[in-house]
């Protein structure tokens, strides 16, 4: 099962930042969160990854709380390309156990 | 870097028939996973494979079955094909070694349809 938890959707105007959380209250110390986000029918997508600290790149933020049992991922100006279903996964750093579990995710609707 | 390429893009099947899909990954990525995406159960692992051994399954029938070449290339197979098979099928790579994960990077998908 997902160790994460997140809305089913969300909307956010064209323009405005995209706030996405995700909870995962049960993350282990050595678990890290990681999102991908899927176009209608394409491959799911690398945004960014993090373990405790904050991370932006050219995509996105992600905001990880300092109990580290939930973050935010941010769209800092969101186009109507960013429509899509975000998931938010938890994986251990360190292990030969290469799979991803995904999860419901977060279907954004970017409205113009 | 050219990405993880799958072929073919779209696929169609009948029942009782086999089928085989491939998968390239990233250069220099040693990992290939394995994933089916169906609208009623979502994206599920099926199995991963590293240095042409496969060192992680999913909850998957015997019928899904799969490979790695010394390239470090995939392919997937699902024989005996039944209706409920219909899915995008999804490989992505890393370049995860031994003892440590790393990103996984994912292909466009095949898009088997089975009549």
């Amino acid at each position: 099962d997902a160790k994460t938890t997140q809305p089913p959707s969300m909307d956010c105007a064209e323009g405005r930042a995209a706030n996405l959380p995700c909870n995962h209250s049960t993350i282990s110390g050595n678990e890290y969160v990681y999102w991908y986000r899927q176009i209608h029918s394409q491959g799911p997508q690398y945004i960014i990854h993090g373990l405790k600290n904050n991370e932006t790149n050219e995509m996105a933020s992600l905001i990880i709380t300092e109990d580290r049992k939930s973050s935010t991922l941010i769209l800092p100006h969101a186009t109507l390309r960013d429509t899509a279903v975000y998931y938010c996964i938890v994986r251990v750093a360190i292990n030969r156990d290469d799979k991803i579990i995904f999860g419901k995710g977060t279907r954004l609707h970017i409205l113009p | 870097k050219a990405g993880v390429t799958q072929t073919p893009r779209y696929l169609i099947k009948t029942r009782g028939q086999q089928v085989t899909l491939s998968c390239s990954p990233i250069s220099g990525h040693r990992s290939v996973s394995w994933y089916q995406q169906t609208p009623g159960q979502g994206l599920q692992f099926l199995f991963e494979y590293f240095s042409e051994t496969q060192r992680n399954k999913g909850n998957f029938p015997g019928r899904f079955s799969g490979r790695q070449f010394s390239n470090s290339r995939s392919e997937m197979n699902v024989s005996t094909l039944e209706l409920g098979d219909s899915a995008l099928y999804l490989c992505a790579s890393s370049s995860a070694g031994e003892l440590f994960i790393d990103t996984q990077y994912f292909g466009p998908g095949t898009r088997l349809t089975v009549l």
